[in-house]
């Protein structure tokens, strides 16, 4: 399958500071790519979705401005968590698709903030 | 987002035996679905998918698809210890966007 790229695995951070998190499609060019968040033992819950040179869609409940999502290029997308809160803290995964095939997933990003 | 369930689970099945997965989504016109493996502390990773109804083989595992009956299930045959893990249903919309199910966490016992 196509390998999509996510840093960093882990990061520990203070509260009140802001974390980017990374996601890059490898060996496709991910015209859409989704954020999602898990808490312990729960499925995936879809955050937002984004594609390339346009605003990200988020889902409901979902603050678009605590959660920063740029789609700069066909490779690239950044979640920001601004002033990030100990609630905060989860499992955050990207995946990426080139439309009309299987999504495939990052590692996932385990965001601690302390 | 679209309503996807499965069986609750736990599994739990003796080494060898087989896994039986089910699922049923909300949405009738999806038409693209999938089943992903999650152990813990990973990131999901896509086992199979399915578009059309009837049976999809690919090594143990086993996809089968009936649409009318908005239903999608897995069958993981010759169950190993290392399949022990969480199995997450997917369904993907017209707007691309994968709706999950809650899991079903499978044990096998060795």
């Amino acid at each position: 399958g196509a390998v999509v790229s996510q840093h960093p695995s882990r990061v520990i951070c203070k509260s009140g500071t802001s974390v980017k998190i990374e996601c890059r499609s490898l060996d496709f060019q991910a015209t859409t790519m989704f954020w999602y968040r898990q808490f312990p033992k729960q499925s995936l819950m879809l955050m937002a979705t984004s594609n390339e040179g346009s605003k990200a869609t988020y889902e409901q409940g979902v603050e678009k401005d605590k959660f920063l999502i740029n789609h700069a290029s066909l490779t690239l997308s950044t979640l920001t968590v601004t002033s990030a809160h100990p609630e905060d803290s989860s499992f955050y995964i990207c995946s990426a698709t080139s439309g009309d095939t299987e999504a495939f997933f990052g590692q996932g990003t385990r965001l601690t903030v302390v | 987002q679209k309503e996807v369930e499965q069986n609750s689970g736990p599994l739990s099945v003796p080494e060898g035996a087989i896994a039986s997965l089910n699922c049923t989504y909300s949405d009738r016109v999806s038409q693209s679905f999938f089943w992903y493996r999650q152990y813990s502390g990973k990131s999901p990773e896509l086992i199979m998918s399915i578009y059309s109804n009837g049976d999809k083989e690919d090594g143990r595992f086993t996809a089968q698809l009936n649409k009318a009956s908005q239903y999608v299930s897995l069958l993981i045959r010759d169950s190993q210890p290392s399949d022990s893990a969480t199995y997450l249903c997917a369904v993907m919309g017209n707007d691309y966007k994968l709706s999950f199910g809650a899991g079903t966490t499978v044990t096998v016992r060795a």
